[in-house]
Parts: C-alpha cells; structure tokens; sequence
C-alpha cells in the first residue's frame, strides 16, 4: 500500500473560480479528515466522514465548501469562488476505526497546495 | 474549548545536545498524539499516549504524557542533523476524532 495520496499537489488559481481536490486514503481505512495548514501553523480540522457519511464538520468550512465521500473510497473537496484568504495546504489524512480504543492514528497525505490569486 | 500550546515555537541546537519541547492542553483529553513535518512534506505519526504515565521511545526521542498537569514533553536525546524538523503535539477528546493541534516547534539542530 502507498498511503494516503493527493492530487493535485500544487493549484493556482484566480480569485472567484472554483476548485477541487482529490484524496485518496489507505484501501482499508474506513475514516476519512480534511484538514487546512496555513504557514507556521498546525493543521485546523475541516471536516470528516466514516465511510460515506460526513459526521462533522467545522465551523470554518463555509457554505463555500463542499466534501463527499461517494461510496466510501475516495473523498473530494470543492471551494467555490475562491478567496484570497483560502491559500493554504489542504491536506487529507485517513484512520482505521473500531481497532483497540484509543490506538488509531491518523495518516496524512502529502497535501494539496492552493494559491489564490 | 481544548486549545493546545507548545514551547518553545523554534529551537536552534547543537549536535550531540539534549532538549525537551513542551505540549499543554487546556481540558482533558483522551489521546495525545506527536507529528513531525519536514519542510513542504506532509505530516509523519510519532506518537499516541493514552493514560497518566505513559511514555514512549523511538531512537533518540522519547515522549510522556502527565494527565494531571495536561502536559506532554518530547525529549530529544543526542540530537543529530536529521532530527531537523517540525514538531506537533495534537489532542482528541472523547468520540471527537478532529485533532486539536499546536502550532508546532520548528527544530533546528546544527553539526
């Protein structure tokens, strides 16, 4: 297995055009993240699915946003008319559920680099 | 609401040293987790501590956790030039699986 993987790995985009990316997690991991890194900062939480169904979503993920996780395999994430303000790196990061509470790590990927311009 | 700080936000050390960076977090939490970056790469699992006391051990690093004092401490041992990197602390809370992170400790470590 080659982890977690993203695409693209690098967008640049105009102000006002909409975006989408790809994540695809570990094959048998049944949980799926989206998180946001701006530079010198940790990750923000985005939002979440265990298997197809999204099961939060943070405040920050504005109506601009949208996440899917069709079937339960890969996950897209869209930002409509894009800002200025969401350059950043987008990044995905999958989890195997139900194993021994508590040891379930969450593996990133290498993340999807947004300029708006 | 669970906020997380680390200490120090940048370390520029010598080879050979030993250093510890700090992780406090301001309610209980389940889980504490430890990540490290390298610059313009994604993020790679260190470590998950669980309970009061628990401590772990990878090669030159070793992080604890102290339930009590809501603190985790990732000690670095000897440090060596590919230790170099950025270092996260994040924290779950409950069925919350979103990790709260910190803003990390940029480590430098000079030959």
């Amino acid at each position: 297995d080659t982890g977690v993987s993203q695409d693209p790995r690098h967008k640049i985009t105009k102000r006002g055009q909409n975006v989408t990316f790809r994540c695809d997690p570990i094959s048998e991991h049944n949980r799926l993240y989206w998180y946001r890194q701006t530079l010198g900062q940790g990750p923000e939480f985005l939002t979440y699915f265990q298997n197809e169904a999204q099961l939060e979503k943070s405040r920050l993920l504005s109506d601009r946003f949208s996440a899917e996780r069709p079937k339960g395999s890969f996950s897209t994430l869209e930002i409509q008319r894009t800002e200025q303000g969401d350059s950043a790196m987008y990044l995905c990061a999958s989890s195997l559920g139900g194993l021994v509470w508590g040891q379930e790590t969450q593996y990133f990927g290498p993340g999807t680099r947004l300029l708006v311009l | 609401e669970l906020k997380v700080e680390q200490n120090p936000l940048f370390l520029s050390m010598q080879e050979g040293k030993n250093y510890t960076i700090y992780c406090n977090y301001s309610t209980t939490s389940d889980r504490l987790y430890w990540y490290r970056q390298d610059p313009g790469k994604s993020l790679e699992s260190l470590f998950v501590l669980l309970s009061n006391g628990a401590v772990k051990q990878e090669g030159r690093l070793m992080a604890s956790l102290d339930t009590k004092a809501r603190l985790s401490t990732l000690h670095i041992t000897a440090a060596v030039h590919d230790l170099s990197a950025t270092y996260f602390c994040a924290v779950t809370k409950g069925g919350n699986y979103q990790l709260i992170w910190g803003a990390g400790t940029k480590l430098i470590i000079k030959p």
